[in-house]
């Protein structure tokens, strides 16, 4: 079955320097992506998805890569502020049927001051 | 969209006791779906609907869970008996089924059970 995971379960970070979260996913019928963020006693917040027919997508703020030979991809958050301090999870998807997400453990952003 | 809301945001019951739970999606979103999350993991899949069918279930929804949709809105996620086991954040979210933002889950804060 499917598992997603992440290398690193807390990333600190200085404020104004870049992160970078890393997830690997194992089935290579996944075809899209979708990196959440959760802050304590809230729900997971779309941040930003890819299609596996992509290996590069910008937002405001973030980056995400997908490397499918590898099964790997990463988030990118430029310029981390403290707001930006939260769990961060990649879930993966095989699309066409219910689309239901599988998520890795999740990496807990710390943002220093 | 106002969206996904959930009620209520915290239960706490005893033992053996019946709990239910209700999540009212985005209006208009066809497809809602209902994920346990536990301390420190990732949302976990349980079951989700497309409109009032009730499309697909997870090996974790064992036979003391029920889920409803019956008019393609609200939808109400009851455990019985319910043990300790069962203490996690139950999150609601839901989707468009069709356009370019199909795929994009839309979770509610969830309902915090525990379960003494």
């Amino acid at each position: 079955g499917e598992s997603v995971g992440l290398h690193l379960p807390t990333l600190s970070v200085q404020e104004g320097d870049n992160s970078i979260i890393n997830c690997a996913y194992s089935n290579s019928a996944s075809d899209y992506f979708i990196w959440y963020k959760q802050e304590s006693g809230k729900g997971p917040q779309f941040i930003i998805d890819i299609r596996s027919n992509m290996d590069k997508r910008q937002g405001q703020r973030v980056t995400v890569l997908l490397n499918k030979t590898v099964k790997h991809l990463s988030l990118q958050i430029a310029a981390t502020q403290p707001g930006d301090s939260a769990v961060y999870f990649c879930a993966a998807v095989v699309t066409g049927g219910g689309n239901k997400l599988t998520f890795g453990t999740g990496t807990q952003l710390k943002v220093e001051l | 969209d106002t969206g996904v809301s959930q009620d209520p945001r915290h239960k706490i019951t005893k033992r053996g006791q019946n709990v239910t739970f209700r999540c009212d999606p985005i209006s208009e979103h066809n497809r809602l779906y209902w994920y346990r999350q536990t301390l420190g993991q990732g949302p976990e899949f349980l079951t989700y609907f497309q409109n009032e069918a009730q499309l697909e279930k997870s090996r974790l929804l064992s036979d003391r869970f029920s889920a409803e949709r019956p008019k393609g809105s609200f939808s109400t996620l009851e455990i019985q008996r319910t043990e300790q086991g069962d203490s996690a954040m139950y999150l609601c979210a839901s989707s468009r089924l069709e356009g370019p933002a199909k795929n994009i889950q839309y979770f509610g804060a969830g309902t915090r059970l525990s379960v003494l």
